[in-house]
C-alpha cells in the first residue's frame, strides 16, 4: 500500500518570504499522480498544484512550484512570496494510475504567516 | 467555490442514532467520492461511486453506507453512531475515471458535513 509522509508538522514564514513544505511517499509504482491541498481554517479543501509522476518538468502555478524527485519519492511545495491568506494546514497526496482513484493522504502541515 | 455542495454543514446527534449527508457534484461530474477528517486518522478515503456504482471501498465500516442517485448526487449513511464517528466528512467530485496513461482525473472537495455524536 501506498503511504505519504510529511514529517513537519508546522512550520512559519515570514510574510514575503519563501518557505518549503517536505513530502515523500512510498509506492513501487511507476506511473502516478501527486498533490498539494492547501486546508485554511474554513476547513474547504482546496487543490494547490498536481504533478503527473510521468513528467519530468516540475509544475508550477504562480507562487506555487514543486520540487518533484521521482528517485527518491520526495515532492516538496515552495511557496514564494509568501501571504497572510498562506496560513492553513497543507496536505500532500497521492493518486495510483492503475489501481483505483482514491487519494492518500499525508498527516499534513501547518503553516504560519507571520506579518 | 469548487461547485460541489454538501448539507447539512454541521449535524448534532447522539450515540445510536442514524444519519444521512448529502452531497451534490460539480456539473458534469460522474464520479464522487468520501472521505473521512478526524484527528486521530488523518483523511481516509471512505468509497467512491461512479455513473451510479460502487467502483472502489476504503476503510468504511459496515455501519457506514452509500448510493449514488440517477441525477449523481450521493448520500453517506451512518448508523448506530458511536462517539469516535465525530469528524469532518467531505465529499469530491470528478470527472470521470483515472485511466492508466490518461489525462489527470483531479477531484474537487466540497465545504464538508461537521458531524459530532454526543
Amino acid at each position: 500500500a501506498q503511504t505519504v509522509t510529511q514529517s513537519q508538522p508546522e512550520m512559519s514564514v515570514q510574510e514575503a518570504e519563501t518557505v518549503t513544505l517536505s513530502c515523500t511517499y512510498d509506492t513501487s509504482e511507476s506511473d502516478y499522480y501527486l498533490f498539494w491541498y492547501k486546508q485554511p481554517p474554513s476547513r474547504q479543501m482546496i487543490l494547490v498544484i498536481r504533478q503527473e509522476a510521468y513528467k519530468q518538468q516540475n509544475a508550477t502555478e504562480n507562487r506555487f512550484s514543486v520540487n518533484f524527485q521521482k528517485a527518491a519519492k520526495s515532492f516538496s511545495l515552495k511557496i514564494s512570496d509568501s501571504q497572510l491568506g498562506d496560513a492553513a494546514m497543507y496536505f500532500c497526496a497521492y493518486r495510483s494510475a492503475e489501481y483505483g482513484n482514491k487519494l492518500v493522504f499525508g498527516a499534513g502541515t501547518i503553516l504560519r504567516v507571520k506579518s | 467555490d469548487s461547485g460541489v455542495t454538501q448539507t447539512p454543514k454541521h449535524l448534532i446527534t447522539a450515540t445510536g442514532q442514524r444519519v444521512t449527508l448529502r452531497c451534490s457534484p460539480r456539473s458534469g461530474d460522474l464520479s464522487v467520492y468520501w472521505y473521512q477528517q478526524s484527528l486521530d486518522q488523518g483523511l481516509q478515503f471512505l468509497i467512491q461511486y461512479y455513473n451510479g456504482e460502487e467502483r472502489a471501498k476504503g476503510n468504511i465500516l459496515e455501519r457506514f453506507s452509500a448510493q449514488q442517485f440517477p441525477d449523481l448526487h450521493s448520500e453517506l449513511n451512518l448508523s448506530s453512531l458511536e462517539l469516535g464517528d465525530s469528524a469532518l466528512y467531505f465529499c469530491a467530485s470528478s470527472p470521470g475515471l483515472a485511466l492508466p496513461g490518461g489525462p489527470t482525473d483531479t477531484q474537487y472537495f466540497g465545504p464538508g458535513t461537521r458531524l459530532t455524536v454526543l
